[in-house]
């Protein structure tokens, strides 16, 4: 069974910092998607990782994907209040597109 | 409207009731699923289909039943709703197994009393 696990599971940070969020996946799979959900909201279409080494930027966020390691991160750069959100990692369990979310990790940033 | 939309977005309903949520989706896309979002526990599988008339079990299918008659159309029914059926429903699509992920919803939140 595909477990996902993300840390952390909450995080507030200052504005300008840098953190990451970690995810880290229990089978072999080159497939992992960061999406983003604000509250009340459906969740958003972030990053699409899709081989080892994968790396993806959007503004302050950056995505990587290490599939030896089965681990993918999620880098924030320099904060701002918008990111505040949660934010969650899921994996491709089989070539019929299934995906395994993790927990979510809710992200304040705080003036 | 294109895109993928749900129906009812809130529903609030009694234990026993039967209930069926609708997701319709507008590209065409092969496969669909049925999330619900409980507080921690991300995300979970009920039901998804690969094509019309293919569908299969996710995690947490008891409860619940699908079909998928037309390509674009999704229905999940809670057939004797339960209160711990309380939570909120996404539908999601995708293209394939292409690797592009899956789109969702804007969610229905479901209240079971």
């Amino acid at each position: 069974e595909l477990k996902v696990e993300q840390n952390p599971l909450f995080l507030s940070m200052q504005e300008g910092k840098n953190y990451t969020i970690y995810c880290n996946y229990s089978t072999t799979s080159d497939r992992l998607y960061w999406y983003r959900q604000d509250p009340g909201k459906s969740l958003e279409s972030l990053f699409v990782l899709l081989s080892n080494g994968a790396v993806k930027q959007e503004g302050r966020l950056m995505a990587s994907l290490d599939t030896k390691a089965r681990l993918s991160t999620l880098h924030i750069t320099a904060a701002v209040h918008d990111l505040s959100a949660t934010y969650f990692c899921a994996v491709d369990r089989s070539s019929g597109s299934r995906l395994t979310f993790g927990e979510g990790t809710q992200l304040t940033v705080n003036p | 409207d294109a895109g993928i939309t749900q129906s009812p977005r809130y529903k609030i309903t009694e234990t026993g009731r039967q209930v069926t949520l609708m997701c319709h989706q507008t590209w065409s896309h092969s496969y669909m699923f049925w999330y619900r979002q409980d507080l921690g526990h991300g995300l979970r599988l009920i039901y998804y289909s690969a094509a019309a008339d293919i569908t299969d079990k996710g995690e947490v299918p008891d409860g619940y039943v699908v079909s998928r008659s037309k390509t674009e159309n999704f229905p999940l029914t809670l057939e004797s709703a339960t209160r711990s059926q309380t939570s909120v429903y996404f539908c999601a699509s995708s293209v394939s197994a292409s690797g592009r992920g899956q789109y969702f919803g804007p969610g229905t939140r479901l209240t079971v009393t």
